[in-house]
């Protein structure tokens, strides 16, 4: 299985400023996502973030408002630019691993446990 | 496309009773279904998953979900509820041509009162 921790936990920002999330894994992992969480809804993919290589982006995210760094098979960061409050959200961070058991191999997602953002 | 659906917003279920959480599916092949639970302040905690082999799979925490081809369901259950399963179920399917890609459903509130 994978540990993945996210700083900060949670914070309160003002309109018009940045915020940069870290998410960092116990294991070498390729690929990292991102997804974002609204209040009262469900997940949403933003980036998929490799090591290596710049992150792909799902429709109606850019990487000028979320730019994502990948400096290393353990940490990726996520930054919200220019926040307004429509980006308050819950932003977690998720790894894919490959895992082989004795019922079989498969693929499994693990997650953080979130950044809550409040953008007032 | 690949896409879930939970039709409910909120499950409500007294302590000790059976509890269903309901997911259909629209796929375009082979489905890879999940559920997972998130609890409040935590993030994302896997529960089950179905690829293929028996339609009733068993997960974490007691709970078991039914695949259902004809009916293009992955309903969750559990035979007893306990209080403390009271948190927020999402039903999540892979996209079969970006595997890394998952597609969630909007959500279900399990209340479970004793």
């Amino acid at each position: 299985s994978a540990v993945i921790s996210q700083k900060p936990s949670r914070d309160i920002c003002q309109r018009g400023t940045s915020l940069t999330i870290q998410c960092q894994v116990d294991s070498q992992v390729t690929m990292m996502f991102w997804y974002r969480q609204q209040p009262g809804q469900s997940l949403t993919l933003i980036a998929t973030a490799n090591q290596g290589s710049e992150a792909t982006y799902e429709s109606g995210f850019v990487i000028d408002k979320f730019p994502i760094s990948r400096p290393n098979l353990t940490f990726s960061t996520l930054t919200v630019s220019n926040m307004s409050p429509e980006d308050s959200s819950i932003y977690l961070c998720s790894v894919d691993l490959y895992l082989l058991r004795q019922g079989g191999s498969y693929n499994e997602q693990f997650f953080g446990p979130g950044t809550r953002l409040t953008v007032l | 496309a690949q896409s879930v659906a939970q039709p409910e917003d909120q499950v409500n279920v007294a302590e000790g009773n059976p509890l269903t959480v309901k997911c259909t599916y629209s796929v375009s092949g082979n489905p890879y279904l999940f559920w997972y639970v998130q609890y409040p302040n935590r993030g994302l905690q896997f529960l089950l998953k179905y690829i293929t082999g028996d339609n009733l799979v068993k997960g974490s925490y007691g709970f078991e979900a039914e695949f259902n081809k004809s009916q293009t369901s992955f309903h969750l259950k559990k035979p007893s509820a306990l209080v403390s399963d009271s948190a927020l179920y999402f039903c999540a399917v892979r996209d079969l041509y970006n595997f890394n890609k998952f597609y969630f459903g909007s959500g279900t509130k399990l209340n479970v009162k004793p």
